[in-house]
């Protein structure tokens, strides 16, 4: 069974500071890895995909993808309030399958 | 243009009823997925579209739950006599191609089912 661990936090960041936020899978198949963010009451936004090892940068977001340990990262430079979220971490085995989520890591920005 | 909708975006039903939930993906995705999400938790998988073809349906709970995509466009997920546990949101996702590795999936608003 394919599990995707994630610390639930809150993880409380200073407004400016970088927030790194952190997420391990079971499955060494695993092709395809997504951060999401979602705010309450909201639906999943994507924010971030990575498919192979080594880092992705878009703007203040980073992804970081270490196959060999099964570890995917996300770091948020700058942190501003409105980053205040939970972020899910999502994978997927190779073709269109279903996201395997994490439980999710609230973060919380602190003005 | 326009993301995925879903209706109604809240119900509430009282235990034993059936209750339908709509899915309108984004026009020309081949790719349709339902999850359910509790509260605190992540989203989890429920089943998979492609074009009419429901090709995944191994996430549904148990067989009160029940999806359909006739035409390959609107989805509707069924849940048939609603128990306490079913309370959660539904969500629904799309995505452009059919069994693309990575195929960025988009996301609706969900519906949020209470079941008194």
């Amino acid at each position: 069974q394919k599990e995707v661990e994630q610390n639930s936090g809150p993880l409380s960041v200073p407004e400016g500071a970088i927030a790194s936020l952190n997420c391990t899978y079971s499955d060494r198949v695993s092709q395809s890895f997504f951060w999401y963010r979602q705010y309450s009451g909201k639906s999943p936004e994507l924010i971030m995909s990575i498919y192979s090892n080594g880092d992705k940068e878009d703007g203040r977001f980073t992804a970081q993808l270490n196959k060999a340990s099964q570890y995917v990262s996300l770091l948020i430079r700058d942190s501003q309030p409105s980053d205040s979220a939970t972020y899910l971490c999502a994978v997927s085995g190779g073709g269109a399958d279903g996201l395997t989520f994490g439980k999710g890591t609230h973060l919380i920005i602190q003005p | 243009g326009a993301g995925v909708s879903q209706s109604p975006r809240y119900k509430v039903a009282k235990r034993g009823q059936d209750v339908a939930l709509r899915c309108d993906p984004i026009s020309g995705h081949v790719s349709l997925f339902w999850y359910q999400q509790a509260l605190g938790q992540g989203p989890e998988f429920l089943t998979y579209f492609q074009n009419e073809a429901q090709l995944d349906k191994s996430g549904l709970p148990s067989d009160r739950f029940f999806a359909e995509r006739p035409e390959g466009s609107v989805s509707t997920l069924k849940i048939q006599r609603t128990q306490q546990e079913d309370s959660a949101v539904y969500l629904c996702a799309s995505s452009l191609q059919g069994r693309t590795r990575g195929d960025t999936q988009y996301f609706g608003p969900g519906t949020r089912l209470t079941v008194l």
